[in-house]
């Protein structure tokens, strides 16, 4: 079985410091991982997309991932909080054998809190 | 500009009454998706459609309906809102193939009274 987790539920970080939000995932395919975020009251909006491609991708607003096979992870990073990355972050696993849709996999989230 | 627009953003309701979420996209995807999601917690794939005049159930069994007449259009119908219905409401869509990026709206808070 497919499945997606993320460590932490919650992340504070103090503005100017760096942030990292952890990702975890299991599947007997290969995966395409995506993060996304989403803003109070808002949609969600695409962060980065891993394909299979180069290991480090890098996505809007200064964020980049590093696909880990070996430790089936795909944790977020940016070396600089702001505090307007104040938000909700979602880890998304598609796997290519996935039933439904997509075989698109959410995690539950976690809550980045930006200290000034 | 090509974006994918959600109505109303706010619905409060009472209980019994029929609603119609709307969902358009302007980008010309084949691929439409609704998801539920409640306060705090992972979205769930409720609805799907491959393109025109095709619908299929997702993850989580939902007693709303969905059709899809027009590529660009996915409306959400509940025909008797109740409470357990009160939740926020995302549509999304993407090109048609595997592990394509899905794009969102900005969602449809319910609140069913």
């Amino acid at each position: 079985a497919q499945s997606v987790t993320q460590l932490d539920s919650h992340v504070s970080v103090s503005e100017g410091t760096p942030v990292l939000l952890r990702c975890n995932y299991s599947s007997s395919y290969s995966p395409s991982l995506f993060w996304y975020v989403q803003h109070p009251n808002k949609g969600l909006q695409l962060l980065l997309k891993y394909t299979s491609a180069a290991t480090l991708v890098k996505g809007i607003n200064g964020f980049e991932a590093e696909f880990k096979k070996s430790e089936t992870s795909f944790h977020l990073t940016k070396p600089s909080a702001h505090m307007s990355d104040a938000a909700e972050y979602f880890c998304v696993v598609s796997f290519l054998a996935g039933g439904g849709a997509d075989g698109l996999t959410f995690g539950k989230g976690t809550h980045l809190i930006i200290q000034p | 500009e090509a974006d994918i627009y959600q109505t109303p953003r706010y619905l409060v309701i009472g209980t019994g009454k029929k609603i119609t979420l709307e969902c358009s996209q302007t980008m010309g995807h084949d691929k439409m998706y609704w998801y539920q999601q409640d306060p705090g917690m992972e979205l769930h794939l409720i609805h799907y459609s491959y393109g025109v005049n095709s619908t299929e159930k997702g993850d989580l069994s939902s007693e709303s309906t969905v059709s899809r007449i027009r590529t660009e259009h996915f409306p959400l119908t509940l025909e008797s809102a109740r409470p357990s219905h009160t939740s926020q409401y995302l549509c999304a869509s993407s090109e048609y193939g595997v592990q394509k990026t899905q794009y969102f709206g900005p969602g449809t808070r319910l609140l069913v009274l």
